[in-house]
């Protein structure tokens, strides 16, 4: 059984960094051919894919984040972690981590329970 | 990047009819290969997203038969058949063409 387990700060001040982490277990991160996601929700339901870094540790972000994010892994804890720099209340969202298989089933097939991240000062 | 845009539902759908929900890309999905990379997700109320349908049409594992997808290279439709009040909740399709992924802004299915 494949689950993901986001855990962050809930609360954070604008300008200061988001860091949130995903813990993986019943799969290790590294098997071909998957890769691992940020996505994020905000209030009001709109969906953004933030990045993923993939079974080999190749990474890609979204470019409408990419002077912000970083997305890095520790493959011994089967963990894989976001960061996002210099917030504003407009990173207020639920952020969710989720596992995506290239090739097909390809979608988001397994996906955390979600961390609320509330910026504001 | 490719935008999704979805319709709303007129709402709240009667238990036991039918209730389809559709989604239009600014791009066609339909790949060299033959594949059209459009998948459909539920998110049910306090839950994350569940997936539903991926390759515009294949339902996921698990998923009931009473959830079929279709369409054409930009205008899409995720049917669902006989809703139940297990359905509630907001349906989101997105593009898995190519990067950025990107999502529609979701549709609400309500249940009479």
């Amino acid at each position: 059984q494949v689950t993901l387990q986001e855990s962050g700060p809930g609360l954070i001040k604008p300008s200061q960094p988001l860091s949130v982490t995903c813990s993986v277990t019943g799969y290790s991160i590294t098997t071909s051919y998957y890769y691992w996601n940020w996505i994020r929700k905000f209030p009001g339901n709109k969906l953004e894919w933030m990045g993923y870094i993939s079974y080999d540790g190749s990474i890609y972000y979204n470019p409408s984040l990419k002077s912000r994010i970083s997305i890095t892994r520790d493959t011994s804890k089967n963990q894989f972690f976001l960061q996002l720099n210099t917030v504003t209340t407009e990173d207020t969202a639920v952020y969710y981590c989720a596992r995506h298989a290239l090739p097909g089933p390809q979608g988001f097939d397994y996906w955390g329970q979600g961390v609320m991240v509330t910026v504001s000062s | 990047d490719i935008v999704m845009t979805q319709g709303a539902l007129p709402s709240p759908v009667p238990s036991g009819e039918s209730a389809s929900i559709t989604c239009q890309s600014s791009k066609s999905l339909l790949h060299s290969n033959g594949k059209t990379y459009l998948n459909w997700y539920l998110q049910r109320p306090g839950q994350s997203p569940q997936f539903l349908i991926y390759w515009m049409s294949t339902r996921a594992s698990g998923v009931s038969d009473r959830f079929s997808g279709s369409g054409s290279g930009t205008d899409f439709t995720l049917k669902i058949s006989r809703v139940e009040a297990e359905d509630v909740g907001v349906y989101y399709c997105q593009q898995d063409l190519e990067f950025p992924l990107t999502f529609g802004s979701g549709t609400k299915l309500e249940i009479k």
